[in-house]
C-alpha cells in the first residue's frame, strides 16, 4: 500500500514563528502536493512538484514556500505563520498526471 | 471542473449496503468521477474512480449512468468503520492540481 506521512497530527505555533512541515512518500511517486482543509472551504492546493528540485504554485500559495530536495520527502514552510493560516494541512502524492492521489493522515496547525 | 451534488447526510443499516448518490449533470467527456472518503481528522483516502464503465475494487462498486450525470458508489457491506464523509469528484484526468471535495455525504452506519 500506498504511504504518505506527515511529520506530525498536531501542531501549536506562535504567530510569527517559521513552520516546517514534512512529508515523506515511500512509492517512488514523482507527484507531490500540499492542501489545507477548512470547513464550507474544500480542499485548497498550496503548492505542488513534479520532480525534484521542481515547484509549482496552487491556488494559494502566499505566506508559504516549499522544498523538495528528495524525490520522497516535500516540505511545507510557513515563513512566518500568522493566524489565518490555521487549518489542517495535508500531503499527498501520485506517480503521474493521470492517475489518483494518495493522502497523508492530516497535520493540524493552530497558529496563537 | 463540473459541480457535483451530495445529499449532505444518510444512514445506514451495519452489514447492509450503503448506496452513495452524487449528480454531475454538467460533466464533460474527459472528466472522471472520483470518490474518496475522510474519516475523522484523517487525511481523505482514495475508494474507487471512473469514466463511463461501471467498476468494481475490493473496497466499492461505482455505478455510472449511461448519460454520465450521476453515478452512485456501492459499499456491499458497510461496517461501523465506513462510517465518514464520502466524497465525489468529477476532474479533467490532465488537470491533477484540481481536487475540490465540496461538502460530500457523511454515512453513519450504525448496528
Amino acid at each position: 500500500d500506498v504511504k504518505v506521512t506527515q511529520s506530525s497530527r498536531y501542531l501549536v505555533k506562535r504567530t510569527g514563528e517559521k513552520v516546517f512541515l514534512e512529508c515523506v512518500q515511500d512509492m517512488d511517486h514523482e507527484n507531490m502536493f500540499w492542501y489545507r482543509q477548512d470547513p464550507g472551504l474544500g480542499l485548497r492546493l498550496i503548492y505542488f512538484s513534479y520532480d525534484v528540485k521542481m515547484k509549482e504554485k496552487g491556488d494559494i500559495p502566499e505566506g508559504y514556500s516549499v522544498s523538495r530536495e528528495k524525490k520522497e520527502r516535500f516540505s511545507l514552510i510557513l515563513e512566518s505563520a500568522s493566524t489565518n493560516q490555521t487549518s489542517m494541512y495535508l500531503c499527498a502524492s501520485s506517480s503521474g498526471i493521470y492517475t489518483e492521489a494518495f493522502f497523508g493522515q492530516g497535520t493540524r496547525l493552530t497558529v496563537v | 471542473d463540473a459541480k457535483t451534488t451530495q445529499p449532505p447526510s444518510m444512514d445506514c443499516a451495519e452489514g447492509r449496503a450503503a448506496n452513495l448518490p452524487c449528480n454531475h449533470s454538467t460533466i464533460s467527456g474527459n472528466e472522471y468521477v472520483y470518490w474518496y472518503r475522510q474519516i475523522h481528522s484523517q487525511g481523505p483516502q482514495y475508494i474507487i474512480h471512473g469514466l463511463k464503465n461501471n467498476e468494481t475494487n475490493e473496497m466499492a462498486s461505482l455505478i455510472i449512468t449511461e448519460d454520465r450525470k450521476s453515478s452512485t458508489l456501492i459499499l456491499p457491506h458497510a461496517t461501523l468503520r465506513d462510517t465518514a464523509v464520502y466524497y465525489c469528484i468529477v476532474r479533467v484526468r490532465d488537470n491533477f492540481n484540481k481536487f475540490y471535495f465540496g461538502s460530500g455525504t457523511k454515512l453513519n452506519v450504525k448496528p
